[in-house]
């Protein structure tokens, strides 16, 4: 069965480090998204992606890049992680527009 | 800008009980909308949608839900909550043809013994 598969599922690391969260999928989807869930928030849309070589920012994209080499993987990237950016990231993937967004399990990353 | 507004944060029933999570959108044309599920340490599983046509749908576990163009809304029902239905409860709207999704902040369900 086709899956999306976010790695790893929990994460702990330093403030000013550079920290960089996987995401793969196997449904041969076009598009694909990194959200992040915070209490009160819901999830924001941190990058997205339409295809390969394709990158757009979110909502919430300050501090956060992603790249897109091939279809299956959307890494994301901290390149010095906050505090603030302690958080739960979820990957989705979907084929277009008015499809529905499958989702990975997330990834709960803690800066301290 | 679109937006999507779930007025309560927590609600509590009775199991055996029925159940209508409300939802409100802000968007110029007709939306895409959708009903996520999120169970503790878990991805969003999709519930339901609307596209266009029928203003009820029907979804998984039991779940419908109903387009109000006048209301601007897409409240979730269920005619009798189940103790597994207790999780946290996503509307979602899609504009603009992006496949881009605003979320609401989520309602969170307890189901009562």
């Amino acid at each position: 069965d086709a899956e999306i598969t976010q790695s790893p599922r929990h994460k702990i690391t330093e403030t000013g480090r550079q920290v960089t969260l996987a995401c793969h999928q196997t449904w041969n989807h076009n598009n694909m998204f990194w959200y992040r869930q915070d209490l009160g928030h819901g999830l924001r849309l941190i990058h997205y992606s339409y295809g390969v070589h394709d990158t757009n920012k979110g909502e919430v994209s300050d501090g956060y890049s992603v790249s897109r080499s091939n279809t299956e993987d959307l890494p994301l990237t901290l390149e010095s992680a906050a505090s603030s950016q302690t958080s739960v990231y979820f990957c989705a993937s979907s084929d277009f527009s008015n499809q529905p967004q499958h989702f990975g399990d997330g990834t709960r990353l803690s800066i301290l | 800008a679109q937006s999507v507004t779930q007025p309560d944060i927590h609600i509590t029933v009775s199991e055996g009980a029925s159940l209508e999570l409300r939802c409100n959108y802000s968007y110029g044309a007709t939306p895409y909308l959708f009903w996520y599920v999120q169970s503790p340490g878990q991805g969003l599983q999709l519930l339901l949608k609307y596209f266009s046509g029928d203003t009820l749908v029907q979804g998984i576990k039991g779940f419908e839900a109903e387009f109000k163009r006048s209301q601007s809304s897409f409240n979730l029902r269920k005619p009798s909550v189940h103790w597994s239905d207790a999780a946290e409860y996503f509307c979602a709207v899609e504009g603009g043809a992006t496949n881009k999704l605003i979320f609401g902040t989520g309602t969170l369900l307890a189901v009562q013994p």
